[in-house]
């Protein structure tokens, strides 16, 4: 079993619609949960970070955390062709991150 | 958050040589981190990094293939030795900042590897 698993994309939602990306992890011992977005060619970015049960949102992006059930989500609302990248799920347990494989999104125009 | 400037940024390498990729970081940093990400496929942690100490690989990754350098707290290398093209990847340099007690992982720009 993986560490970290993501929803298989790739994602295409249209302009204005809202994505939704899921991820779920198997350490219970985790701490902390990110999202990063990576465009093509270019290394990961922060995007999102939780560390306690419930909803967190910043602009666009809600990210959505869930220790009992070892998931958590993103939502992006309003997508915009510039959100068009992949988003990688990572889990913290102490120092060390384990990434999902990403899942990759495509806004339509 | 850290600055990381990593280089080379990308190299086309004959198999069978190294390649020694490295990272400096505009703070002192406990540990560095280096990943790699091999084509259409996610972040993987090869090794961690503290000054004074060797490196900690995780499970496989081996120091004869993936020596690594901690010299002081800003300065890290990763050499790629005795290449293959399977080792054409992304290698990328991580740091650690800590906000709030938790870690966020705060990443180079990439060295991208291809090796013919």
């Amino acid at each position: 079993q993986k560490e970290v698993e993501q929803n298989s994309g790739p994602l295409s939602v249209p302009e204005g619609a809202i994505a939704s990306l899921n991820c779920t992890y198997s350490d219970r011992g985790s701490q902390s949960f990110f999202w990063y977005r990576q465009y093509s060619g270019k290394s990961p970015e922060l995007i999102m970070f939780i560390y306690s049960n419930g909803d967190k949102e910043d602009g666009r992006f809600t990210a959505q955390l869930n220790k009992a059930s070892q998931y958590v989500s993103l939502l992006i609302r309003d997508s915009q062709p510039s959100d068009s990248a992949t988003y990688l799920c990572a889990v913290s347990n102490d120092y060390k991150l384990s990434f999902g494989a990403g899942t990759t999104v495509t806004v339509r125009a | 958050s850290a600055v990381i400037s990593q280089k080379p940024s990308r190299d086309i390498c004959q198999r069978g040589t190294s390649l020694t990729i490295q990272c400096q970081v505009d703070s002192q940093v406990t540990m560095m981190f280096w990943y790699r990400q091999q084509p259409g496929q996610s972040l993987t942690l090869i090794a961690t990094a503290n000054q004074g100490s060797e490196a900690t690989y995780e499970s496989g990754f081996v120091i004869d293939k993936f020596p690594i350098s901690r010299p002081n707290l800003t300065f890290s290398t990763l050499t790629v030795s005795n290449m293959s093209p399977e080792d054409s990847s992304i290698y990328l340099c991580s740091v650690e900042g800590r906000d709030g007690g938790f870690t966020e992982a705060f990443f180079g720009q990439g060295t991208r590897l291809t090796v013919v």
